[in-house]
C-alpha cells in the first residue's frame, strides 16, 4: 500500500464546531486530493491540490477549505461544520509527471456531525 | 465536465457466475479508464486502468475491461466469481487534473 495515512480516524463532533483532517504521504506524490463517499453518490471531489500552496475547487466545495503548506501534508478544514457534513472521507495521491497516473487513497476519516 | 455512470447499482450472483458491470463515461476527448474496488471496511483499491494502447486490459485478480470508444464504454469482466469478490466496484475516469468517479456498483456473491 502507498504511504498515505489520515488522521483522526473517527471523529464525533458538533453542528457548528470547525474540524480538520489531515492527509500525510510519504511517497512525494505531487497531486493530493479530498474526497467524501457517501451512499448511492461514489466519490465526490472536494477540493485537490497539485503542489504546494496550489488548490483548486471539486464539485463539491462549499463549505470546506483546505491547505497545502509542504508536499506531505494536505489538510481539509470544516469551517463550521453540518450534519450534512456527515460522511466518509478520503484522501487520495498521484503523480502523472512520475508514471503514477493512478490514484492511491488513504484509509479514510469516518466523521459524524451531530 | 465529465460524468462517468454506472448503472447496476447492485448486483447479486452465486459462485462461478461471470460478471460483467457497466460503465459509461461522457467526455469524447482522451481519457484514462480505471476501476477500483472497496472492499467492506476498507479503501479503494485499483484493479486496473486504460490509458491507451489494447482496448482489452487485464487486472489482478482476473478482472478484465474492454474499452469500446465508440460507445464511450469500459465495462469490468470476470469469467467466474468467488466470494471473496463481494465488494463495491467503482469506475472512474481522468483528464485535466481531476478524477471522476461513478457511483459504486455493490456486488454480492453468494457461496
Amino acid at each position: 500500500d502507498a504511504g498515505i495515512t489520515q488522521s483522526p480516524r473517527h471523529k464525533v463532533t458538533e453542528t457548528g464546531t470547525p474540524v480538520t483532517l489531515r492527509c500525510h504521504q510519504t511517497e512525494n506524490h505531487r497531486y493530493m486530493y479530498w474526497y467524501r463517499q457517501d451512499p448511492g453518490h461514489g466519490l465526490r471531489l472536494i477540493h485537490y491540490s497539485y503542489g504546494v500552496k496550489d488548490t483548486d475547487k471539486g464539485e463539491v466545495s462549499d463549505g470546506y477549505s483546505v491547505s497545502r503548506s509542504k508536499t506531505e501534508d494536505f489538510l481539509l478544514t470544516l469551517e463550521s461544520a453540518t450534519s450534512s457534513q456527515t460522511s466518509v472521507y478520503f484522501c487520495a495521491i498521484s503523480d502523472p509527471g512520475r508514471g503514477y497516473n493512478e490514484q492511491f487513497f488513504g484509509p479514510g476519516t469516518r466523521l459524524t456531525v451531530l | 465536465a465529465q460524468s462517468v455512470s454506472q448503472h447496476n447499482h447492485h448486483v447479486i450472483l452465486s459462485e462461478a457466475a461471470s460478471l460483467e458491470l457497466g460503465c459509461n463515461y461522457s467526455y469524447g476527448g482522451t481519457v484514462n479508464l480505471f476501476w477500483y474496488v472497496q472492499y467492506p471496511g476498507q479503501h479503494l483499491q485499483l484493479l486496473l486502468k486504460y490509458f491507451s494502447g489494447d482496448p482489452l486490459v487485464k487486472g489482478i485478480k482476473g478482472f478484465e475491461a474492454e474499452f469500446i470508444k465508440s460507445k464511450f464504454s469500459f465495462n469490468l469482466r470476470k469469467p467466474s466469481v468467488q466470494w471473496s469478490d463481494t465488494a463495491e466496484y467503482f469506475c472512474a475516469a481522468h483528464n485535466f487534473n481531476k478524477f471522476y468517479f461513478g457511483s459504486g456498483t455493490k456486488l454480492n456473491v453468494k457461496p
